[in-house]
């Protein structure tokens, strides 16, 4: 059974600080990896997909990475706002089956 | 493209009251994924269909749902009777058949059976 991990489960920062959320994740076999935002209350909103041939993507201030010998992804963003708060997901697609992390909570203070 | 269209976007119902989730796929994506969210099991996958038939029902949580593709367009999960424990939020999604494109989500339907 797959598994999918992040850490940390909530994180808070000021406002322009530059910081990493982390994804590890159990199945090799992985076909892509995809980074999602959820506002509260809200559905979710995809913001990266990293196919399993590749190393990174890049969407603005964000930068995923992908390295699947390790079983690990992170999500970069650079000079945080306070709009960026929300709860990201990871999700690693294996077959036809989505299987997500349990999120990051962030809050960026102003 | 209008994107993932889920309806309604609440529902409150009373227990043992049917209820019916519907969903509209991406024109052209012909995978389409029922998923649930609670604050305490995240999000759940509960069904999935490709090329309108269902392949992997194992996330059904029991015989009180049931879930419906009649065609490209249309999908529907049904819970009869409801609970209160199955309150949640209940999203859709839809993907084209290639690991190269991601999925796109609904809005959801937040679903409270009182």
């Amino acid at each position: 059974k797959q598994e999918v991990t992040q850490i940390p489960a909530a994180l808070s920062v000021p406002e322009g600080e530059n910081l990493v959320l982390n994804c590890s994740f159990t199945d090799s076999a992985i076909y892509n990896l995809q980074w999602f935002r959820q506002d509260p209350g809200k559905g979710l909103t995809s913001l990266l997909l990293i196919q399993s041939s590749q190393r990174e993507q890049t969407s603005g201030r964000l930068n995923a990475s992908l390295d699947k010998s390790s079983g690990r992804s992170t999500l970069y963003i650079a000079a945080s706002q306070p709009g960026d708060s929300a709860t990201y997901l990871c999700a690693e697609t294996s077959g036809s089956r989505l299987t997500f992390g349990e999120g990051t909570q962030l809050t960026v203070n102003p | 493209d209008a994107g993932v269209i889920q309806s309604p976007r609440h529902e409150v119902t009373e227990m043992g009251q049917e209820v019916t989730l519907r969903c509209k796929p991406i024109s052209g994506h012909n995978s389409l994924f029922w998923y649930r969210q609670t604050m305490m099991r995240g999000l759940e996958l509960l069904i999935y269909f490709n090329n309108n038939v269902p392949i992997d029902d194992s996330g059904m949580p029991e015989d009180r749902f049931s879930a419906k593709m009649p065609n490209a367009s249309f999908s529907t999960l049904k819970i009869q009777p409801s609970e209160p424990r199955d309150s949640a939020v209940y999203f859709c999604a839809s993907s084209r058949d290639s690991p190269n494109y991601g999925y796109t989500f609904g809005s959801g339907t937040r679903l409270t059976v009182v």
